[in-house]
């Protein structure tokens, strides 16, 4: 596999579920971020990992939990969700030092909260 | 006022023509600016990417910079059916974290 991963690719879950969402990066990227995407509104940065470290959290609901155990891979759990957090969810990664020259986005995992 | 700014469309065009797609920025430290494009049920993928001001060409896309307006235009050239997608500007602004501030997403669709 090469590029960025996402799985699942579609989820439908209850406001009372717990579920999780999964992204691994086969590039040797050192950085890796959550982005939500909304209709009609621009993509919203959620979390930021740097060699592991949280470095930026943008005012996410504390029903969305990241979880970064290595350089590869990065979760994103989820429970108690509202049906306004139905969106896009993307994952990208860069390397720390370039990370100007722009990231690699996943194919996203749609969610919608009923 | 939003930090970048994008016109959402839609914009239509005939196969052949010359697109442009803009986005205006707030900060005067921005220095570093993205164009993605992002088929519909997929990811965004980095198109071009500037420092300053300038032009940067890549086969039918030129990318533009002007930090004197802080205006940053996409060009596509003898434009496909298949540039048919959302173009999203972005940038990484003043944060040493990695951060993307993006645009709204203009959508086109290039008719053949």
């Amino acid at each position: 596999e090469t590029g960025v991963t996402q799985t699942p690719r579609h989820l439908v879950m209850g406001m009372t579920n717990k579920k999780s969402l999964k992204c691994e990066q086969h590039l040797g990227h050192n950085a890796m971020y959550w982005y939500k995407q909304s209709a009609k509104k621009p993509l919203e940065l959620m979390f930021v990992y740097s060699l592991e470290e949280r470095v930026e959290n943008n005012s996410v609901p504390s029903r969305f939990s990241p979880e970064c155990p290595n350089s590869s891979h990065l979760f994103l759990h989820l429970h108690t969700l509202q049906p306004e957090d139905s969106a896009l969810y993307l994952c990208a990664s860069s390397q720390v030092a370039t990370y100007r020259a722009g990231y690699t986005f996943g194919s996203g995992t749609r969610l919608t909260v009923v | 006022q939003k930090e970048v700014e994008q016109d959402p469309g839609p914009l239509s065009v005939p196969e052949g023509a010359i697109v442009s797609l803009n986005c205006t920025y707030s900060n005067s430290a921005f220095q570093y600016f993205m164009w993605y494009r992002q088929y519909s049920r997929k990811g965004p993928e980095l198109l071009m990417y500037t420092y300053s001001s300038g032009n940067k060409e890549d086969g039918r896309f030129t990318a533009q910079v002007d930090k004197s307006s802080k205006y940053i235009s996409l060009f596509i050239r003898d434009s496909q059916p298949s540039d048919s997608a959302t173009y999203l500007c972005a940038s990484h602004g003043s944060s040493n974290t990695g951060k993307l501030i993006f645009g709204q997403g203009t959508t086109l669709q290039v008719k053949p």
